[in-house]
């Protein structure tokens, strides 16, 4: 099993632009989820999924829009991405009674918003 | 407001130096307290989870307690491989649903 896989590894954005991380997990999870890391700062959550056709909104959603069509993929778009969504982004599975059981991580994407 | 602390920011140990690290938190209702490993440029990985005051996990080196108020990940006799950054996380309810809340961290070095 690959687990979770995130792509890309590294982006660069200027202001303004859009784009899409993407985060694909083949451990057939029902719960997926997106934080981001800033330095002295613990893992804020973006959005979440209990399974696919449902998402709902984290702490930290605005800029953000997620869709789950598979239980596999879990795509992250920036709408307009501004010099604060600079950040390390994760992309989480877990499984059990709750989505907040234990996460399994992907490696990250390391995003730059000049 | 939950709140997460970890003390340490920062510590720096000997190979063989045993020490402790920190997690205290001002939580409404535990629901679970989780360590986490992350490896420079990587991904959080899981390695404990603690429920209730008193409890005890461990592997290898690494030793979870629990108390009311605090974790504590002791490291005893660490290894260079033990560098890291040890993340906590706890789980309180909200409305119908749980939260996690983590900590910034605390990154060990581990010198040979």
């Amino acid at each position: 099993n690959a687990g979770v896989t995130q792509t890309p590894k590294f982006q660069v954005l200027k202001t303004g632009q859009s784009m899409t991380l993407q985060c694909a997990q083949d451990m057939n999870h029902e719960y997926m989820s997106w934080y981001r890391q800033d330095p002295g700062m613990g893992l804020r959550l973006i959005h979440y999924s209990v399974g696919a056709g449902i998402t709902d909104q984290g702490e930290v959603p605005n800029g953000y829009n997620v869709s789950r069509s598979t239980t596999e993929d879990f795509p992250l778009r920036l709408l307009s991405a501004a010099p604060s969504q600079t950040s390390v982004y994760f992309c989480a599975s877990s499984y059990g009674s709750y989505r907040t059981d234990t996460q399994y991580f992907g490696p990250g994407t390391r995003l730059t918003v000049l | 407001e939950d709140q997460v602390t970890q003390s340490p920011e920062a510590l720096r140990l000997q190979e063989g130096e045993s020490s402790s690290l920190n997690c205290s938190y001002t939580v409404s209702g535990l629901r679970g307290l989780f360590w986490y490993r992350q490896d420079p440029g990587k991904g959080p990985e899981f390695l404990f989870t603690l429920y209730s005051a008193g409890e005890e996990k461990e592997k290898e080196r690494l030793k979870a307690t629990l108390t009311k108020k605090e974790s504590f990940l002791h490291i005893t006799a660490p290894k260079p491989e033990d560098s890291a950054t040890y993340l906590c996380a706890v789980r309180t309810r909200v409305s119908n649903d749980y939260k996690l809340s983590f900590g910034a961290g605390t990154t060990v070095t581990v010198r040979a």
